[in-house]
């Protein structure tokens, strides 16, 4: 399994955008990159997945370099709420399940 | 929609008892999968069950079990329950597998005393 490298918080500002780096240097051909949001005393949710290059969605954008050993979650227009736990996976689905690390804690502040 | 849930929400039990936790996926998806997340950490894989059948398994002893039942609802055992077993109990459903974003539960919080 891939493992990835995340920074344990990061800090900043409503109404900024905030970037968070992952790196997983030994991610396999088959391997998904995958972005969970989690609260506290709730499960993780599903914010985005890509194989290469920049997938976007209604909530964020998720950016990864050619050589796919790293790859940058990024949320536009950070609120308060989006306060939180973000997880970075990579697999490819199979029997070892899901490896969540210990994920970055993201605080906003007003 | 429903999303997935999970039952009960708290339970506590005793060291040595067993427990059964339950999960009951979004309608139509085949895959569930159980989690077991100790404070402070991120979840950690215990079992994904597809079309009834255990597709995967962590690195869990034997005490843990799992099943799917037809209806595609899952049920976790935990016998001669431990302290260290206390922890938030999640579970995921997707169509298809766990190549597929998952829809987590919001849990089932174990402790023991």
């Amino acid at each position: 399994l891939a493992k990835t490298t995340q920074p344990i918080s990061m800090d900043s500002y409503e109404g900024q955008e905030v970037n968070i780096t992952c790196s997983h240097n030994n991610i396999a051909t088959n391997d998904y990159i995958t972005w969970y949001q989690q609260f506290p005393s709730q499960g993780p949710r599903f914010i985005i997945q890509g194989y290469k290059t920049k997938v976007t969605n209604e909530v964020a954008s998720l950016f990864i370099p050619a050589d796919r050993k790293s790859s940058t979650l990024s949320l536009p227009r950070v609120s308060l709420s989006d306060t939180a736990v973000y997880y970075c996976l990579v697999g490819d689905g199979g029997a070892d399940g899901l490896t969540f690390g210990k994920g970055t804690h993201l605080i906003i502040q007003p | 929609d429903a999303g997935v849930t999970q039952s009960p929400t708290h339970l506590i039990k005793t060291r040595g008892q067993h427990v059964t936790l339950r999960c009951s996926p979004i309608s139509g998806h085949k895959s569930v999968s159980w989690y077991q997340q100790v404070l402070g950490q991120g979840p950690q894989f215990i079992f994904q069950y597809y079309e009834k059948e255990e597709r995967g398994r962590g690195n869990f002893p034997d005490r843990f079990s799992a099943r799917q039942f037809p209806n595609y609802s899952s049920e976790l055992n935990v016998n001669a329950l431990l302290l260290g077993d206390s922890a938030l109990y999640l579970c995921a459903s997707s169509l298809l597998g766990l190549n597929q974003p998952q829809h987590f539960g919001d849990g089932t919080r174990l402790s023991i005393l």
